[in-house]
């Protein structure tokens, strides 16, 4: 079935640097790649999506890229703050519907 | 916009018991509902697809006979946990979509349901 995998499961950075986080996906009829934030016991918040017709999408400090050949998509967050501590999650469309398969998240933790 | 709201936040019930969940979007009509279930640490799985006016449909593991959906209208969609048992504590979260957001899904807060 179709599936969602995201590297890695913790990351610890100093404020200021930069934090990556990988997905990979193997459905290739998705078309829809959203990032999700979610500090403890709160809805997940979107961050930024992209879709398959895009390659890349920046949204001040944060920048998603997506490359469909290799079916990988990675979310960048630049000069990192300590409140982007939280858990961030990946997601793919599933085939040509509205549902969602979410990565395993990774915890990311900046330090002052 | 594109506010959800899910009500109660907290349940604490006993085992047995069924404990009823709902989801509500408040500022848009949600053409279709998807119902999640967190547990600590984990990630979102998809249990099943709410919509309006027509039965659910459920991933696959899922008992559509103990977690009972029903979408009364566009703005409303309840799961019932029916008899419920220690191992369905988890964290339920709800996500709609509006008709004008293509693919975006609008999360509600969250139900954390504890069974004893």
């Amino acid at each position: 079935g179709e599936n969602v995998e995201q590297h890695p499961s913790t990351l610890s950075v100093q404020e200021g640097d930069s934090a990556v986080i990988k997905c990979t996906y193997s459905d290739s009829a998705s078309n829809y790649f959203p990032w999700y934030k979610q500090e403890l016991g709160k809805r997940p918040q979107l961050i930024i999506d992209i879709r398959s017709n895009v390659g890349e999408k920046k949204d001040q400090r944060i920048a998603v890229t997506l490359n469909k050949t290799a079916k990988h998509f990675s979310l960048h967050i630049t000069e990192t703050q300590p409140e982007d501590s939280a858990v961030y999650f990946c997601a793919a469309s599933i085939r040509n519907t509205d549902k969602l398969i979410f990565g395993t998240g990774t915890r990311l933790q900046v330090f002052p | 916009g594109a506010v959800v709201s899910q009500h109660p936040s907290r349940v604490i019930c006993k085992s047995g018991t069924s404990v009823k969940i709902e989801c509500r979007s408040l500022d848009f009509q949600a053409t279709t509902m998807f119902w999640y279930r967190q547990f600590p640490k984990k990630s979102l799985m998809l249990m099943a697809t709410s919509n309006e006016g027509s039965k659910a449909t459920y991933e696959q593991g899922v008992e559509k006979d103990k977690f009972l959906i029903n979408h009364a209208s566009l703005t409303l969609s309840t799961l019932t946990v029916t008899s419920a048992h220690p191992e369905d504590s988890s964290f339920y979260i709800c996500s709609a979509i509006a008709g004008t957001s293509y693919n975006e899904q609008f999360f509600g807060p969250g139900t954390r349901l504890t069974v004893l």
